[in-house]
């Protein structure tokens, strides 16, 4: 069965403090791999898609990244506005749906 | 461009009245999606469109819940009757192939069954 876990559930960090997320899936294929960033009350916002092992996309303090097996989403030197909810979702070969992770509560402490 | 639109924002209802969620994707995207999520079961795809069409419907819950897409610019999703256990957020999600497998999600509709 096709499925996506995250890590760790919730995060604390200090700002300035980098840390990394992890997305683990198990799926028949891969088509695409996505981050999501989501705020309270809000819709989730596209942040990146990755298509192939190795492949590495950045946006401002966030870099995510892939392997065959997972992805991380690394945050470097985070600010209190980067707290929010990342999900991660993959899209299996020959397949136009998306299965979601759990997601992870990030907060950061001014 | 305005994005997905989604409307009612919030719905309060009684157990056994009749719900319709609105949304309206992003123009030109041949693809709709409609997800709830819950804390305890995070988001999860009930149907999607393709040019209007419905494709999978297997993440409907029951005979309860309806979608429909009269046209490229508007989708429902209905339920009835509804019940406390369908108290959650909706959200509906669109996508253009041509551009890519990215789904833009709306704000949301967050819905109380009491």
């Amino acid at each position: 069965e096709d499925q996506v876990t995250q890590s760790p559930e919730a995060l604390r960090l200090q700002e300035g403090e980098s840390s990394s997320l992890n997305c683990s899936y198990t799926v028949s294929g891969l088509r695409g791999l996505f981050w999501y960033r989501q705020d309270p009350g809000k819709g989730p916002e596209f942040l990146f898609t990755l298509y192939s092992a190795g492949e590495e996309k950045e946006k401002e303090r966030l870099k995510a990244t892939l392997t065959k097996k997972e992805s991380f989403l690394h945050i470097t030197a985070p600010k209190p506005e980067d707290s929010a909810t990342y999900l991660c979702a993959v899209q299996v070969l020959e397949s136009d749906k998306i299965i979601f992770g759990k997601g992870t509560r990030l907060h950061i402490l001014p | 461009d305005a994005g997905v639109i989604q409307s009612p924002r919030h719905e309060v209802t009684e157990m056994g009245q009749e719900v319709t969620l609105r949304c309206k994707p992003i123009s030109g995207h041949d693809y709709l999606f409609w997800y709830r999520q819950t804390m305890m079961r995070g988001l999860e795809l009930l149907i999607y469109f393709n040019n209007n069409v419905p494709i999978d419907d297997s993440g409907m819950p029951e005979d309860r819940f309806s979608a429909k897409m009269p046209n490229a610019s508007f989708s429902t999703l209905k339920i009835q009757p509804s019940e406390p256990r369908d108290s959650a957020v909706y959200f509906c999600a669109s996508r253009d192939t041509g551009l890519g497998e990215t789904q833009y999600f709306g704000p949301g509709t967050r819905l109380l069954v009491l």
